[in-house]
């Protein structure tokens, strides 16, 4: 089965370009999930889903970071206007949760993002 | 609040040593805790977890864990290191279970031949 598919792996833009990075979570799972992961603030959740509906969205830095899972099979996080402080890497993961407890998360390989 | 720390950044062993990663929790609920491993430009990949029932637990590549309560304390080790364990180890506590996992800031293992 193939994992969590993220696109674009590496997306180099400058600063005030709008970034859309894109996830494909695992079949049938139904918890998603977008981290963000820097050397000074480590692995920080951005997002999480459930069902496709936004359950926890407090992680988002600010307004120019938005976040979409119109299906159970695609999500998507958009940032604009970009800024060099944006530069990390996201990962998206997914789980198959029941009730409260939220199971093993399966990430993907991620987007290094840099904005110049 | 929940919260882990992960003792030593770095931390190096050689070949057929024994690795030791330490991780401390706090958590007012109890606990899941888990060890992920991270090799370079890819994404986090479960070891090993503990939800409930045995304290000791096994998981991939010859890693186990052990959770202490009295100690809070979920530390990973594996008897030899073997180069291939050289990454990135992440400790992370889950409260009761939910979504609200909290990730320590990450051991990276280097192994020495």
């Amino acid at each position: 089965d193939a994992g969590v598919i993220q696109s674009p792996r590496h997306e180099v833009t400058e600063m005030g370009q709008e970034v859309t990075l894109r996830c494909k979570p695992i079949s049938g799972h139904n918890s998603l999930f977008w981290y963000r992961q820097t050397m000074m603030r480590g692995l920080e959740l951005l997002i999480y889903f459930n069902n496709n509906v936004p359950i926890d969205d407090s992680g988002m830095p600010e307004d120019r970071f938005s976040a979409k899972m119109p299906n159970a099979s695609f999500s998507t996080l958009k940032i604009q206007p970009s800024e060099p402080r944006d530069s990390a890497v996201y990962f998206c993961a997914s789980s198959l949760s029941s009730g409260r407890i939220t199971g093993e998360l399966f990430f993907g390989e991620g987007s290094r993002l840099t904005v110049l | 609040a929940q919260s882990v720390t992960q003792l030593g950044s770095h931390v190096s062993v050689s070949e057929g040593a024994l690795v030791l990663l330490r991780c401390n929790y706090s958590s007012s609920v109890p606990p899941y805790l888990f060890w992920y491993v991270q090799y370079p430009n890819q994404g986090l990949q479960l070891l090993l977890k503990y939800t409930t029932g045995a304290t000791l637990v096994k998981g991939i590549n010859g890693f186990e864990a052990e959770f202490k309560k009295s100690e809070t304390s979920f530390h990973l080790t594996k008897p030899s290191a073997h180069m291939s364990d050289a990454a990135e180890y992440f400790c992370a506590v889950s409260e009761g279970g939910t979504y609200k996992y909290i990730f320590g800031t990450g051991t990276r293992l280097k192994v020495l031949a």
